[in-house]
């Protein structure tokens, strides 16, 4: 297997743009998170999804960052406007379970710049 | 809101050495304690993981040992290999909720 999958590798956008990221699970998982990962705040788990439904988006910062997974095999993590402090590796992971209690695996990160 | 706090930030330890990180968490419904291992430039991986059903775990090199009275656990690598360098997080999970530690960068000196 190819692991999870994640695009772009590095993003670099100005502040106001639109920045999509984009993550293709383990095939057969069906939970999916996105983290973002920062030297000031460490891992956060952004947004859990189990089988392709929004669990859990407590983390999600504000209403500029937004995601969605139209399948079993596709997720997006927006954020609308971007700015400066969006700066950050974002991660996506997924699992063979429902919940925090199995192993994830994730996949190399997106690293965002903003500037 | 942290709930789970790591220590050391850094860690140095010669070849052959035992590295120890400690964590210790807040909220008691948390059930399932993994730690991940992060080279950089790659997403976190899993390295080994405890339920509170048992006190400690062993997985070649690597040991995981549990309090739950405490609320804290520590990962052990004994014999650390150059090859460990690595950053660690543990965390800690339950039915709805997961919290990482802030990481401790292991640097193994040859």
């Amino acid at each position: 297997d190819a692991g999870v999958i994640q695009s772009p590798r590095h993003e670099v956008t100005e502040m106001g743009q639109e920045v999509t990221l984009r993550c293709k699970p383990i095939s057969g998982h069906n939970s999916l998170f996105w983290y973002r990962q920062t030297m000031m705040r460490g891992l956060e788990l952004l947004i859990y999804f189990n089988n392709n439904v929004p669990i859990d988006d407590s983390g999600m910062p504000e209403d500029r960052f937004s995601a969605k997974m139209p399948n079993a095999s596709f997720s997006t993590l927006k954020i609308q406007p971007s700015e400066p402090r969006d700066s950050a590796v974002y991660f996506c992971a997924s699992s063979l379970g429902e919940g925090f209690r199995y192993e994830q695996y994730f996949g190399p990160g997106t690293r965002l710049t903003v500037t | 809101q942290q709930q789970v706090k790591q220590s050391p930030q850094s860690l140095i330890v010669q070849k052959g050495g035992i590295s120890i990180i400690n964590c210790a968490y807040e909220n008691t419904a948390f059930d399932y304690f993994p730690w991940y291992q992060q080279f950089p430039g790659k997403g976190p991986a899993l390295l080994i993981a405890i339920r509170p059903d048992v006190s400690e775990k062993k997985e070649g090199r690597f040991t995981i040992s549990f309090n739950k009275s405490a609320k804290q656990f520590s990962l052990h690598i004994m014999d650390s290999q150059p090859g460990d360098s690595a950053t660690y997080f543990c965390a800690a999970s339950g039915d709805n909720d997961m919290r990482f530690g802030a990481g401790t960068r292991l640097t193994v000196k040859p």
